[in-house]
């Protein structure tokens, strides 16, 4: 499977805990972004690497997020102290250099349920 | 501030009827990308098809097409020969920028599509 993947696929933990979700891009893709998505919402943008380096941040990306690209391959999201209202699937999307990274590929999502 | 507007919460269509799927966007940019993403119950985003703002002709990919019309800010999303397996959300994005200048896509709330045997 050459896809984008993301582990785990469902989380569940409780208010205060911290959690880490990995993507894994696909290879050769320089660029890879997060999103959250609520239920009965789209996507909203809250990260993007270039490589190694994070390029942008949203303002949804409060101080309890953190994410990292270490040597620009896998990448890894981590929210402390965590609260209800991050419940949300986590989605991770890797683009190509080719066509102006027109087009992200997305993983299949981690959800994470706080309670 | 760019958006994108979805006014269709859900459609339905009849198997092997064409739909189409309403997209409406604001930006002040002059260069922009738009896109159609699919997310079937599984959760996956995928990706349908782009339009560029300097395409001067409508995207085709397969049985999707984008009617794009510039000066009235709307990508609609046409689909021919409904299938079963097209029932899902839809979800219209832009990203603004040529060239990879910006990164991220900003969706609308998405169209939930049912497509009827």
């Amino acid at each position: 499977d050459t896809g984008v993947s993301q582990n785990p696929r469902h989380k569940i933990t409780k208010r205060g805990q911290n959690v880490t979700f990995r993507c894994d891009p696909i290879s050769e893709h320089n660029r890879l972004y997060w999103y959250r998505q609520t239920l009965g919402q789209g996507p909203e943008f809250l990260t993007y690497f270039q490589n190694e380096a994070q390029l942008e941040k949203s303002r949804l990306l409060s101080d309890r997020f953190s994410a990292e690209r270490p040597k620009g391959s896998f990448s890894t999201l981590e929210i402390q102290r965590t609260e209800q209202g991050d419940s949300a699937m986590y989605l991770c999307a890797s683009s190509p250099p080719s066509a102006g990274y027109n087009e992200q590929f997305f993983g299949p999502g981690t959800r994470l349920t706080v309670l | 501030a760019q958006k994108i507007t979805q006014t269709q919460p859900g459609m339905f269509v009849q198997e092997k009827e064409a739909v189409t799927l309403d997209c409406t966007y604001d930006t002040s940019d002059q260069s922009y990308g738009l896109f159609w993403y699919k997310q079937p119950s599984s959760g996956e985003m995928i990706f349908l098809i782009y339009q560029g703002s300097y395409d001067e002709q409508n995207a085709t990919e397969g049985r999707y097409s984008l009617n794009f019309q510039k000066a009235r800010k709307s990508a609609n999303l046409v689909i021919s020969a409904s299938q079963l397996g097209d029932s899902a959300m839809y979800f219209c994005a832009m990203r603004d920028g040529y060239g990879g200048s910006q990164g991220n896509l900003i969706f609308g709330k998405g169209t939930k599509l049912s497509v009827k045997p």
